[in-house]
């Protein structure tokens, strides 16, 4: 039962565009967010979070919108930059106090020059 | 400040025999987790421990799998035996854990294991 879910499973955008990463969940119950990126031959590394009592969270280059009516968040990157090529995991949990997370299956985004 | 220590990182094995993976979290992280990773979906959580206690094993197949956390430290996970869909990498991540807050939540990934079954 895939409670997280990635339908882009990849996303091509220049380098000094934005990058737009969707993610949709299905359980009511999740109440903390949170992005993490990989690259090739790596562990995930944590990105960037919101909780459900945001709408926004801004870090540098790195902005996530969360709308809780429609159970959709989202990732910008602004500017996109060659490094930023890597897969992006969208993950959720039911916190506090529950710190499982559940993960959607991934974006592989490629910043082109 | 040392990440999480997994090894070895890549193995091949023949289906039904055994392997077993070693993780070291990070320094002072009390919550480990083990997760599976099947080539071209998100990493799915097989168990957790909170300190040498476990927390949640419900998508851990007992019948062929199994973890400790002996000392509330080091922690192996091992397949006994392995079939072909055991082919995927295999995750360890800690956390400071159950201290309340949602920064808690932040997990911290070793480098994986790559498990081929043959």
């Amino acid at each position: 039962d895939q409670q997280v879910k990635q339908n882009s499973p990849s996303l091509s955008v220049q380098e000094g565009r934005i990058s737009i990463l969707n993610c949709d969940y299905t359980n009511s119950m999740f109440d903390y967010f949170l992005w993490y990126k990989k690259y090739p031959a790596e562990g995930p590394t944590f990105l960037i979070s919101i909780s459900s009592i945001k709408d926004k969270n801004e870090d540098g280059r790195f902005t996530v919108f969360l709308n809780k009516s429609a159970k959709h968040l989202s990732l910008h990157i602004v500017p996109s930059q060659p490094g930023d090529s890597a897969v992006y995991f969208c993950a959720a949990s039911a916190g506090p106090g529950d710190y499982k997370l559940s993960f959607g299956a991934g974006t592989t985004v490629t910043v082109r020059a | 400040e040392a990440g999480v220590a997994q090894s070895p990182r890549y193995k091949i094995i023949e289906k039904r025999q055994s392997v077993a993976f070693w993780c070291n979290p990070i320094s002072g992280h009390a919550t480990l987790y083990w997760y599976q990773q099947i080539l071209g979906q998100g990493p799915k959580l097989l168990i957790q421990f909170q300190n040498n206690g476990v927390v949640d094993d419900s998508q851990l197949p007992k019948d062929r799998f199994s973890a400790e956390r002996l000392k509330g430290v080091d922690s192996t996970l091992k397949i006994q035996p392995a079939k072909l869909e055991d082919s995927a990498v295999y995750l360890c991540a800690s956390s400071l854990g159950l201290a309340g807050g949602y920064s808690y939540n932040e997990q911290f990934f070793g480098p994986g294991t790559r498990l081929t079954v043959l």
